[in-house]
């Protein structure tokens, strides 16, 4: 079974326009880490946001935030107000454990947003 | 943030040949660092996780003896590809792991810009 799955191969926005990237996970470790990561066309992989299991409250970084729904193993990036330069490649990412382990990918979602 | 830089950011080489692709943390120290392998509109496959001053943890079905991994220092990791072929022609990104606290509770990994290698 796949341990990150990120369902939208691609997604269309427009500009100023708010957009949820969707991202589900399995785990049986109470211990796990979230990520999202970006990366344009230039191939660099940037992160953005990161959530705990444990954390209480959803993670936000500016204009990501994350939509953490434990019990559905969801972690859904919601990207406000999107702007030309947020397309690209986003990938959804999970570490099992509490740290001192390797992180596991999804497939990704294209994202473009359009004027 | 922390800064991760990879040198080269493409080469060209003729089947055969050996590369050497360098990682560097530029402003942290990293213990850790991982190589990933990514074909194109495909996801990031984890190569190896190198830990400074050991040897290098390989995935399952990557071969040691051709991707040879060094971590020498705590800023620096190189990728060999031995004997290069086209089909390892790809994209390799290196990543370090950097610990906002002791506990490693956060345990970013922060990537570089990627090496385009193109086996002719």
């Amino acid at each position: 079974a796949q341990k990150i799955t990120q369902t939208q191969p691609g997604m269309f926005v427009q500009e100023k326009e708010a957009v949820t990237l969707d991202c589900t996970y399995d785990t049986s470790d109470p211990s796990y880490g979230l990520f999202w990561y970006k990366q344009p066309s230039s191939g660099e992989m940037i992160f953005l946001i990161y959530q705990g299991s444990y954390d209480q409250q959803n993670a936000t970084e500016g204009r990501y935030s994350l939509n953490f729904q434990k019990a559905r193993k969801s972690a859904n990036l919601v990207i406000s107000a999107s702007q030309l330069g947020d397309s690209a490649m986003y990938f959804c990412a999970m570490r099992e454990g509490s740290g001192y382990s390797t992180l596991t990918f999804g497939k990704g979602t294209m994202l473009l947003v359009s004027p | 943030g922390a800064v991760v830089s990879q040198h080269p950011s493409w080469v060209i080489c003729k089947s055969g040949t050996s590369v050497k692709i360098e990682c560097r943390s530029l402003d942290f120290q990293a213990t850790t660092m991982f190589w990933y392998r990514q074909f194109p509109k495909q996801s990031l496959m984890l190569m190896a996780t190198s830990n400074e001053g050991s040897k290098a943890t390989y995935e399952q079905g990557v071969e040691k003896d051709k991707f040879l991994i060094n971590h020498a220092s705590l800023t620096l990791s190189t990728l060999t590809v031995t004997s290069a072929h086209p089909e390892d022609s790809s994209f390799y990104i290196c990543s370090a792991r950097d610990f906002l606290d002791n506990s490693g509770t956060r345990d970013t990994q922060y990537f570089g810009p990627g090496t385009r290698l193109t086996v002719l």
